[in-house]
Parts: C-alpha cells; structure tokens; sequence
C-alpha cells in the first residue's frame, strides 16, 4: 500500500506571496491532519480534515487554511507569507482520525522556504 | 491546556549503551501517550504507544510505561544502535483528540 505522499518536497516563495501545498492520503485513510515544524516550536497542529470537514484546528492565524477533496486528499494553502513561515510541513493520515485508537501514518513532508 | 516536556538533546551515546529519554505531561483526563521516531529526510513513524495507566508500549526494543502517579512517559532501549540515530517524539492525544508533541530529541549514536 503506498504511503502518504506529500507534493513539492520543497519549495521557495517570496515574503507577501501564497503557497499551495497538497496531501495524498493512504488509500481508504479519511483523515489527514497538517503539522508546521520548526527548530524553535518543534511541531505544531495546524488543523485536520475529515470526510471533507475540518474537525480540528490548531493556534494559526487565519492566513492558513486547508480544505479535503471527496476523495480524501488535501491541500493547505499559506497567503501573505512571512518568513516566520519558513518549516517544513507535515502531512499525516488516519483511518478514521487522530484519536487515542488510531495511528497516524506521515508523509516526508514540504520543505517551505520563504525569502 | 494539555503540553508534553521532553528531555532537550542532543543527546550521544556510545553503541550498546543504555538509553532512556525523559517525557512528562500535563493533560486533563486520561491521555493515550505515543513516542514517535524522525529518521534524516523523512516524515514521523509511530514507535509505540500506551492508552491507559500502567500500559507498557514496546516495539525494535524500545519501550516506555505510561506512569500516571508520576505523569511520564519515559523511553528506554537497552543496547542501542547506530541505526537508532534520530529524532524521537513524544506525544498525547487528549479529549479534543488533538496530537500534542513534545519538542524532540535528537540522538546521536556513535560506533
């Protein structure tokens, strides 16, 4: 079974502008949850996704959001970067969500440079 | 709000020494306690996991007990590899169901 998959790998944007970043979810996962990790805030919940909703959201301000497809993948998208926003990004999928009872399986993640 | 502390690194150890890395928690309830490993270039793999009070989590010979008197989650391998070389998390999911990492160790292993 193919693992979760996560495209660009890396990526280089300028200060102001957006990034799109997306998520493919293990086949039959519906859950896919978005994590920031930085050196200095280590990783950090940004929101997840389930059958479409988001479920859950973390601390970040407004300029992130996310949305999930009918068929389970994902995008998060980033307006007016800032280079505080510089981290890699994570992707991680779940059968039916990050509860006690569920593993979460991740991706490689997106590098995310912002100059 | 619930928050996970662990042990900052990095932390070295020779082959076949023996670890163990600190993890203590703050949450409301009775969390279930995960330690996740980050091998160079990739994403996070779940090592093991404990979801209620004297639970023991153990997979590749690491394990860790889920102490509720003492709020900890400690991770212990006794001899450990150069292929143990990595970043390991420890973290809780809570009522919200929220995954809550703490910062993570880095460990180093030399030959």
């Amino acid at each position: 079974k193919a693992g979760v998959t996560q495209t660009p790998r890396y990526l280089i944007k300028t200060r102001g502008q957006q990034v799109t970043l997306s998520c493919s979810p293990i086949s039959g996962h519906r859950s896919v949850s978005w994590y920031q990790q930085t050196p200095g805030q280590g990783l950090q919940f940004l929101f997840e996704y389930f059958s479409e909703t988001q479920r859950n959201k973390g601390n970040f301000p407004g300029r992130f959001s996310g949305r999930q497809f009918s068929n389970s993948r994902s995008e998060m998208n980033v307006s007016t970067l800032e280079l505080g926003d510089s981290a890699l990004y994570l992707c991680a999928s779940s059968p039916r969500g990050p509860s006690s009872y569920n593993e979460q399986f991740f991706g490689p993640g997106t590098r995310l440079t912002v100059l | 709000g619930d928050s996970v502390t662990q042990m900052e690194g990095p932390v070295t150890l020779s082959e076949e020494a023996f670890l163990t890395i600190n993890c203590t928690y703050t949450a409301t309830g009775y969390p279930s306690l995960f330690w996740y490993v980050q091998y160079p270039g990739e994403g996070l793999q779940l090592l093991l996991k404990a979801t209620k009070a004297d639970d023991k989590g153990s997979n590749k010979g690491f394990e860790a007990t889920y102490r509720k008197e003492t709020t900890s989650f400690h991770l212990e391998k006794g001899s450990v590899q150069v292929s143990d070389s990595a970043v390991y998390f420890c973290a809780l999911s809570g009522r919200d169901d929220k995954i809550i990492f703490g910062k993570g160790t880095r460990l180093h292993i030399l030959p």
